[in-house]
């Protein structure tokens, strides 16, 4: 089925350790994202990119850092992971005609 | 800028009861507006949207919105609560017009508790 593909869905990290989620979309869309969602904040906006080949912070962005590997994929990357980063994490895609879609989520426990 | 603002972080109802969830917005250009639902452990999905043309606006499981451009206003509203509509909902705005929809924020979601 078309949509967003994000791996892992679980992780648990150690403070200090880094890792990257991967955002895979198969829609030809032009504009991809990735947000965090914490309890009572909604989801915040860490970085999006609006084009192959661009990426701009959102709001939350320290701590994290992006690559738009391609038009299909969106990486994070959590350097040094801290136990504020604890979370879930949404990527989504999104064109000028149907809106947004957000893949599944990956949920990160940093201890 | 765009900031959206849900008016009660917890709102319960009882079966059959109306559902009224509150959204304002603020946005420095045209909005689009979506209300998302979440369930326990799942993603987001797509309730509405507001993007032009009539005001109001028509979704899944009975949910509709008006979109009040005077009261910067985005209310979801559902004439008879279901056990089933229990669930996190979030309010959101993006930029509207030109040839992408842009970034999107979220409010900071209603939980709805529905009783028996």
């Amino acid at each position: 089925n078309a949509g967003v593909t994000q791996t892992p869905k679980f992780q648990v990290l150690k403070t200090g350790q880094s890792m990257t989620l991967q955002c895979a979309q198969d829609m030809n869309h032009n504009s991809m994202y990735w947000y965090r969602q914490d309890p009572g904040m909604g989801l915040r906006l860490i970085y999006y990119s609006a084009s192959e080949g661009t990426t701009d912070k959102g709001e939350v962005p320290n701590g994290y850092n992006v690559s738009r590997l391609n038009k299909r994929e969106f990486s994070l990357r959590l350097e040094s992971a801290a136990p504020s980063q604890t979370s879930v994490y949404f990527c989504a895609s999104s064109d000028n005609r149907l809106g947004y879609t957000f893949g599944s989520g990956t949920r990160l426990t940093v201890v | 800028a765009q900031s959206v603002t849900q008016l009660g972080s917890h709102v319960s109802v009882s079966e059959g009861a109306l559902v009224l969830l509150r959204c304002n917005y603020s946005s420095s250009v045209p909005p689009y507006l979506f209300w998302y639902v979440q369930y326990p452990n799942q993603g987001l999905q797509l309730l509405l949207k507001y993007t032009t043309g009539a005001t109001l606006v028509k979704g899944i499981n009975g949910f509709e919105a008006e979109f009040k451009k005077s009261e910067t206003s985005f209310h979801l509203t559902k004439p008879s609560a279901h056990m089933s509509d229990a669930a996190e909902y979030f309010c959101a705005v993006s930029g509207g017009g030109g040839t992408s929809y842009g970034k999107l924020t979220f409010g900071q979601g209603t939980i709805l508790t529905v009783h028996p």
